[in-house]
């Protein structure tokens, strides 16, 4: 079965220091998202992208935050300077078409910042 | 903004019992999703609700949508220890998904 992959798995980093999260979405997908939870808090939305630039974010997903499509597998989003709160597991998730159903989740990166 | 609220928290059942899992929604719901989750895990699609009144079932998950559509319950028949993990409602709230927090469940065996 066609799966979204995440690297890293778990990443610890220093505060004020870049991350980058990777994501392989599903090969033939056009629709990528990333959503974050806080330990112990809801799922939220952060950013969906399509056709190469963004389609919608969240007032989470501040200047601080940038998604990329890099070679045209691969889907990443770079956090700047890393703060405590940003501590979370961060999920990706892909779609071939825009229906939310149809939506497939990676297993989520927890970024720990300390 | 619209925001979902679920019932219980958290719950914990004997093995082979019923339960019930409820997800009220602050706006009308024009689609309502389940998921499942595992601890640290990635999020499971269960099921998809649109319609007020539509009930969906999956292996002993039942889901439905009332009539008003403002609320959803999943109904989860003979539990087993399979069915533990965090169940999460989302709505689709244009093109993205928003959740509410979740409920626990565990299974006693």
């Amino acid at each position: 079965e066609p799966e979204v992959t995440q690297t890293p798995s778990h990443q610890v980093t220093q505060m004020g220091q870049e991350v980058i999260l990777r994501c392989v979405p599903i090969s033939n997908h056009l629709y990528f998202y990333w959503y974050r939870q806080i330990l112990g808090q809801k799922v939220e939305f952060l950013v969906s992208f399509y056709n190469n630039e963004i389609s919608e974010k969240s007032e989470i997903f501040d200047d601080q935050f940038s998604v990329e499509r890099p070679d045209g597998s691969n889907f990443t989003l770079k956090i700047r300077s890393t703060k405590l709160e940003d501590s979370a597991m961060y999920f990706c998730a892909s779609s071939a078409r825009q229906i939310l159903a149809e939506a497939f989740f990676g297993q989520g990166t927890r970024l720990t910042v300390v | 903004s619209q925001e979902l609220e679920q019932s219980p928290q958290s719950l914990i059942v004997q093995e082979g019992k019923n339960l019930t899992i409820n997800c009220t929604s602050s706006k009308t719901l024009y689609g309502l999703y389940w998921y499942k989750q595992k601890y640290g895990e990635g999020l499971i699609f269960l099921m998809m609700l649109q319609k007020g009144g539509e009930e969906k079932s999956h292996e002993k998950i039942t889901a439905k949508l009332d009539e008003k559509k403002q609320q959803s319950s999943l109904h989860i028949t003979a539990s087993q220890p399979s069915h533990a993990g965090i169940y999460l409602c989302g709505a689709d709230a244009g093109n993205k998904l928003v959740f509410g927090a979740g409920t626990i469940l565990r299974v006693k065996s």
